[in-house]
Order: structure tokens, then sequence, then C-alpha cells
């Protein structure tokens, strides 16, 4: 059975900040991970996916990373802006040969502060 | 534009009043499933659907039902809504990948319905 955490569960930095949000995950069969933003009381926004072969997937000022072998993935953000405000999950195949459902990490709430 | 849309956004009910959650996807998905979102528990999956009529339990699947007749389409039924029920319902939708993994997955905006 996958489990996925995520640290810390709350991050508050100043605009223009470069910051890295954290992941890890038990299954390290997993063969992709995704990362997601939700602002509050809305949907899940797709923002990158990584396949077990990438080893890193950029868009635009985000940048996320997996390692297999520690069972860990980062996102980064560069420049943070004020409309980076939102919680960040983290998602990967849910383990145990589940490939049909999605373990998600309890997600991290990033503010940045004008 | 590639999408998953939910229907209703909002909805509030009685208890024991069935209703029916709508989703489709406009992708061609293979796969499509659906999760509920509660504070401190996260998103849980309720139910799966690999194909047309295949679906399969999540995690959380009491008082819910699900069925998959055409490919875009996924309804979430609750038959008899009970207070506990009362969440955050997101429905997303995964094309088959490498050996048939699901891979990749669109969610729609949700849907927060209350059982009062």
């Amino acid at each position: 059975k996958q489990e996925v955490t995520q640290i810390p569960a709350a991050l508050s930095v100043p605009e223009g900040e470069n910051l890295v949000l954290n992941c890890s995950f038990t299954d390290s069969a997993i063969y992709n991970l995704q990362w997601f933003r939700q602002d509050p009381g809305k949907g899940l926004t797709s923002l990158l996916l990584i396949q077990s072969s990438q080893r890193e997937q950029t868009s635009g000022r985000l940048n996320a990373s997996l390692d297999k072998s520690s069972g860990r993935s980062t996102l980064y953000i560069a420049a943070s802006q004020p409309g980076d405000s939102a919680t960040y999950l983290c998602a990967g195949p849910g383990g145990g040969g589940s490939n049909y459902k999605l373990t998600f990490g309890k997600g991290t709430l990033l503010t940045v502060n004008p | 534009e590639a999408q998953v849309t939910q229907n209703p956004r909002y909805l509030i009910t009685v208890t024991g009043k069935k209703l029916t959650v709508t989703c489709s996807q406009n992708m061609n998905h293979e796969y499509m499933s659906w999760y509920r979102q509660d504070p401190g528990l996260g998103l849980r999956q309720i139910y799966y659907s690999m194909n047309v009529e295949v679906t399969d339990k999540g995690d959380v699947p009491e008082g819910y039902k699900v069925s998959r007749k055409e490919k875009r389409n996924f309804p979430l039924i609750l038959e008899s809504p009970s207070p506990n029920q009362t969440s955050l319902y997101f429905c997303a939708s995964s094309f088959s990948g490498d050996r048939g993994r699901a891979n990749g997955y669109t969610f729609g905006s949700g849907t927060r319905l209350t059982v009062v």
C-alpha cells in the first residue's frame, strides 16, 4: 500500500523567494508521480506529471523531480508570486499493484506574501 | 477544451433523498474514478472504472453506487444520503498508458454536497 507524506504542512514566504515543497512515498515501484494545485474550495489543477523514466519535469517557473531510490519528489517554485498561494498536493499510484487509484499526500498550504 | 465536467457544483439535500452527481469527460479516457475530500482525511477514492461496464470499489465505497454505460460518463449515485456523506466530491479520468496502467489524471471542478 502506498503512503504519501508532504512536508511542511504549511509554508509562508515573501514574494520573489524560491521555494521547495517536499513529497515522500513508501512504494518505490511507483511508475509516475503527479503534482496538483488546489485553490480553496476549488478543483485540482494538474501541474506536472513525472514518469519513472524521467528525473525532472519543468513548466514555466515550476520544476518537479522524482527520485525513486530515495522515495522522494520535490516541487521547486522559482520567483514566487502572491498568485501562487494555494494548496499543493502530490499523488502517486496506489501501490501494491493498484494501478487505478491515486494516493494523495495531505498537501502543503503555501502563502506568498506581497 | 479537454475537461472533466461535474454537475451540480453545489447541492444541499435531506437525509434519505436519492441523488445523482454526473461526470462526463471528452478525452476518450478509459479510466474514471470518484474521490471525496474531507478535512484532515485528504482525498480518498470511492469507486473507479477501467472501461465501459467495468467498475470496482475504492477505499470508501459504502453508501455509494456507480455505473459506466458509456465511456464518457461515470455518474455517482447516493441512494440514501446521510450526513456523514457531506463532503467535496471529485471525478477524475485518465488514459490507459504503458502496460494498461492509468497515467496522468484530469480532475473535475468538484461538487460540494451537504446532507442535512
